[in-house]
């Protein structure tokens, strides 16, 4: 079955610059969409459609796709950034939907 | 505004069945598919699959095909989730979530979430 990989943990000091990559076949010909998720919350997005920004997320958030790669970059990280991220998108039919595995960020 | 509301808590013995409800506010039920995404205790985020509440047509990730149906009633505007064949590796918090494109359409991404239901299979 399809699967995204991320890297299970990603750290940074705060006002430094958080990258989080999701790879995947497909991903040249699907969407992908980012969720952060804090402890005993659901999920919520933060970038749709590869790069684009629901209204309410701080413009640190930004989205980039090259190939089989998109990635999640957050600019300037504040101690409240620290959360699950996923990412989420579709095999190549687009029948079924993927989650990648997550990533832990943590602020130091 | 849009709410997707769950209940708490169930607790199921192995072998039991489960139906989890998710009761809609705020928009038109019938326009939008419905999701389903569990989430077992400290691990990642698990898509079992969706149904259409304009029609009933569903579409399960293969991984649970043969063991959940998922349902609606309109009338009440609530989607369900029935798992049946628990057992432990069932134990989770059962999201409901709803598709994010705006109308008679899919986007396989999810806009709006429930507060998740715990549901624990224990003898």
């Amino acid at each position: 079955s399809y699967e995204l990989t991320q890297p299970p943990s990603v750290s940074v000091s705060p006002g430094q610059t958080a990258r989080i990559t999701c790879s995947g076949d497909a991903l040249p010909k699907q969407y992908a969409f980012w969720y952060q998720q804090k402890p005993g919350q659901a999920p919520v997005v933060v970038i749709y459609k590869d790069s684009e920004r629901p209204s309410g997320i701080p413009e640190r958030f930004s989205g980039s796709s090259s190939g089989t790669t998109v990635t999640l970059t957050i600019r300037g990280v504040q101690a409240e950034d620290e959360a699950d991220y996923y990412c989420q998108s579709a095999d190549s039919s687009g029948t079924y939907v993927v989650f990648g595995g997550g990533t832990k960020l943590t602020v130091l | 505004q849009v709410q997707l509301v769950q209940s708490g808590t169930e607790v199921k013995k192995p072998g039991a069945s489960v139906k989890v409800p998710c009761k809609t506010s705020g928009y038109t039920f019938t326009g939008y598919h419905m999701h389903w995404v569990r989430q077992a205790p400290g691990q990642g985020l698990e898509w079992m699959g969706w149904i259409k509440p304009s029609s009933g047509g569903t579409n399960y990730a293969q991984k649970f095909q043969g063991r959940v149906t998922m349902t609606r009633d309109t009338s009440i505007s609530t989607a369900y989730m029935e798992l049946s064949r628990l057992t432990s590796d069932d134990t989770a918090v059962y999201y409901c979530a709803r598709d994010g494109c705006d109308g008679d359409c899919y986007s396989g991404s999810f806009d709006y979430w429930g507060q998740g239901t715990l549901v624990t299979v224990s003898s």
